[in-house]
């Protein structure tokens, strides 16, 4: 079974432009998480999706915005960027229902802001 | 406020000796899950235990086992016989569930681990 993929790997951005992140995640499962990794603030919760729905969310800015598709994929997108965004950005899948919160991670999308 | 500690920002170990890194967490709830995660400089999240509350027995993977005092809010993980392939930036999760009963991880921010020949 193939694991969680995300598209791109790397990620070169200049302030005030947008960006969008991907992640398709286990087949068979219809929960896809975000988390924003970065030195100082470690791992942050963004928002979670399941079956098409975002059904949580953690306190991060209106710029930040993500949606789900029929097949589960996910995308997360990031408006009027700032230095600050700078960050890895994983995400996670799990089934949504049952299993005890077990996630699995993508190798995650490394964004740079200049 | 859901909150989850790891006092030790770096550790290093002799390979083939045993380490443990702490982790305390904070939380109202009577049932929940817990994890060590590794995250190696490949960036990877790999999955190192789970532990859940309920469940007075320690969980143990192999190498890899904890120390789970649920009273004092404690859940260390003990690598036994740690290899080279150890070394990693280690991550105590806590799952909680919100309002809507939908869950979220909530992260320490991790131990350092360097196991050296």
């Amino acid at each position: 079974k193939a694991g969680v993929t995300q598209t791109p790997r790397y990620l070169i951005k200049t302030r005030g432009q947008q960006v969008t992140l991907s992640c398709s995640p286990i087949s068979g499962h219809r929960s896809v998480s975000w988390y924003q990794q970065t030195p100082g603030q470690g791992l942050q919760f963004l928002f979670e999706y399941f079956s098409e729905t975002q059904r949580n969310k953690g306190n991060f800015p209106g710029r930040f915005s993500g949606r789900q598709f029929s097949n589960s994929r996910s995308e997360m997108n990031v408006s009027t960027l700032e230095l600050g965004d700078s960050a890895l950005y994983l995400c996670a899948s799990s089934t949504g229902t049952s299993g005890g919160g077990l996630q699995y991670f993508g190798a995650g999308t490394r964004l740079s802001v200049l | 406020a859901q909150t989850v500690t790891q006092s030790q920002p770096e550790m290093s170990v002799q390979e083939a000796e045993t380490v443990t890194l702490s982790c305390t967490y904070d939380t109202s709830e009577s049932n929940y899950y817990l994890f060590w995660y590794k995250q190696p400089p490949s960036r990877q999240m790999i999955l190192v235990i789970r532990q859940e509350a309920y469940k007075q027995q320690n969980a143990t993977e192999n190498r890899f086992s904890v120390n789970f005092q649920k009273a004092a809010k404690s859940f260390s993980l003990k690598i036994s016989d740690s290899q080279l392939g150890d070394t990693a930036m280690y991550f105590c999760a806590f799952l909680v569930r919100n309002a809507g009963n939908n869950r979220k991880l909530i992260w320490g921010l991790g131990t350092s681990l360097a196991v050296n020949p």
